[in-house]
């Protein structure tokens, strides 16, 4: 089992639209989550990160559940501008120490 | 503070030469990640180093590629006798100590270096 996987998509939506993406990781002792946002031939950026009791920002809302062990993104009213891969982030730690393990990714594409 | 730099931004090499690619951590930051990314694909993970030392290389190809982090200066990433498999952008991300204590911050990239295999 990968240690943090997500569903590549895509994910084709209309503008206005609601879309959410899930992220699960396989190690409990994982630390620090975030989302990143990677637009085409550009390097990946931090979005935001997340925490259990939830992060909003404007029209993009995180959430982490460790009970179960995945993280979520929901991006409301969305915009041609969301266009892009999200990546899933989580720092975990193991026997070397503390590391830093991204998603795949899932892409996004927003349609007039 | 400037960002994590990474050079050359793009480079182009002949079947068989060397690749070198240089990351330049951000200020402060410990720990390098080196990512791949072809075309229209996600990233994929290549090597992890701290200073002075590679703490994972799983997805490291186990021929032609190597890293390293020395004490003093960048990390590179080297690919030997390259061929037109190899083109692809290279990712470095660089994240350091979250306040002195045993966590790591948010990991944060340079811009990429294109390598086109001609």
């Amino acid at each position: 089992r990968k240690e943090v996987e997500q569903d590549p998509g895509p994910f084709n939506v209309p503008e206005g639209a609601t879309v959410a993406f899930n992220c699960t990781y396989s190690n409990s002792a994982s630390q620090s989550f975030f989302w990143y946002r990677q637009d085409c031939r550009k390097e990946p950026k931090l979005l935001m990160s997340v925490y259990s009791s939830g992060n909003e920002d404007g029209r993009f809302t995180a959430q982490l559940n460790r009970a179960s062990q995945y993280i979520s993104l929901l991006i409301r009213d969305s915009k041609l501008s969301d266009s892009a891969t999200y990546l899933c982030v989580v720092i975990t730690f193991n026997t070397g120490g503390f590391k830093t393990i991204f998603g795949a990714g899932t892409r996004l594409f927003v349609k007039a | 503070n400037a960002g994590v730099m990474q050079n050359p931004r793009h480079l182009v090499r002949r079947r068989g030469q060397e690749a070198r690619l240089r990351c330049s951590p951000m200020k402060g930051h410990s720990h390098v990640y080196w990512y791949r990314q072809l075309p229209e694909e996600g990233l994929k993970f290549m090597v992890y180093l701290q200073k002075e030392n590679i703490i994972d290389e799983s997805g490291m190809p186990k021929e032609r590629f190597s890293a390293e982090f020395p004490k003093e200066g960048p990390s590179i990433l080297r690919i030997q006798q390259v061929v037109r498999g190899d083109s692809a952008a290279y990712f470095c991300a660089s994240s350091g100590a979250y306040r002195g204590r045993p966590f790591q911050t948010e990991a944060f990239f340079g811009q990429g270096t294109r390598l086109t295999v001609v």
